[in-house]
């Protein structure tokens, strides 16, 4: 079955500690991207990678990290998590030759900082 | 950085009425996308509109790009309570894809 898969998809931490979030895709999709989710404030795009070891800010990408070695997985690293990073969020692929680089989402990581 | 402007932003309907929201942009987009999540999961892209102009169908739902290619529409005919959701329209700009902040969908039973 054709999927995104994110781990963890809950996760309770605390100011500081270092964590990582996975992402991995069997499409084979070029494209992949972070977003967080917040009330309000809708989808924003945190990181995109276009390719292995190829990656580029979204709009907000300040206190992420992302890496992109295997063309399957794009992990999302917060190096000293903070409280306002509290959010859902989402990891998806793409076929950017597609004409219009359908997102193909995960089924969210809901992250609280305390 | 780039904003998609969505309204309503959240919409309280009977079972059975017709659903519009739109979607505009100060910039043109040369692509417009529409896509809903369901509680608790990820979003699914619904239709794509390539055109300006073009009028897209998918079941019960109905896009419009519109002419200046700076808005779309999508119109659900007869909800119903699957329809319940987050709807998000979104546009390539760039390598990035721009979503709007959603409108949320209830229906009243």
């Amino acid at each position: 079955e054709a999927q995104v898969t994110q781990n963890p998809r809950y996760l309770i931490t605390v100011t500081g500690k270092k964590l990582t979030v996975t992402c991995s895709q069997n499409m084979n999709h070029e494209y992949m991207s972070w977003y967080r989710q917040d009330p309000g404030l809708g989808l924003r795009q945190i990181y995109y990678s276009m390719n292995v070891e190829v990656t580029d800010k979204g709009d907000v990408p300040e206190g992420y990290k992302v890496s992109r070695k295997e063309k399957r997985n794009f992990p999302l690293i917060l190096e000293s998590p903070s409280p306002n990073q509290t959010s859902l969020y989402f990891c998806a692929s793409s076929d950017p030759t597609d004409s219009y680089n359908e997102q193909f989402f995960g089924p969210g990581t809901r992250l609280t900082v305390l | 950085g780039q904003q998609l402007n969505q309204s309503p932003q959240s919409m309280f309907i009977q079972e059975g009425e017709d659903v519009s929201m739109n979607c505009t942009s100060s910039s043109i987009f040369n692509t417009w996308l529409w896509y809903k999540q369901d509680p608790g999961e990820g979003p699914v892209l619904l239709i794509a509109l390539y055109k300006a102009g073009e009028l897209t169908s998918n079941g019960r739902l109905t896009a419009q790009f519109g002419i200046t290619r700076k808005d779309s529409f999508l119109n659900i005919s007869a909800s119903i309570p699957s329809d319940v959701g987050i709807y998000f329209c979104a546009g390539p700009r760039d390598d990035k894809i721009i979503f709007g902040k959603g409108t949320r969908l209830h229906i009243l039973p």
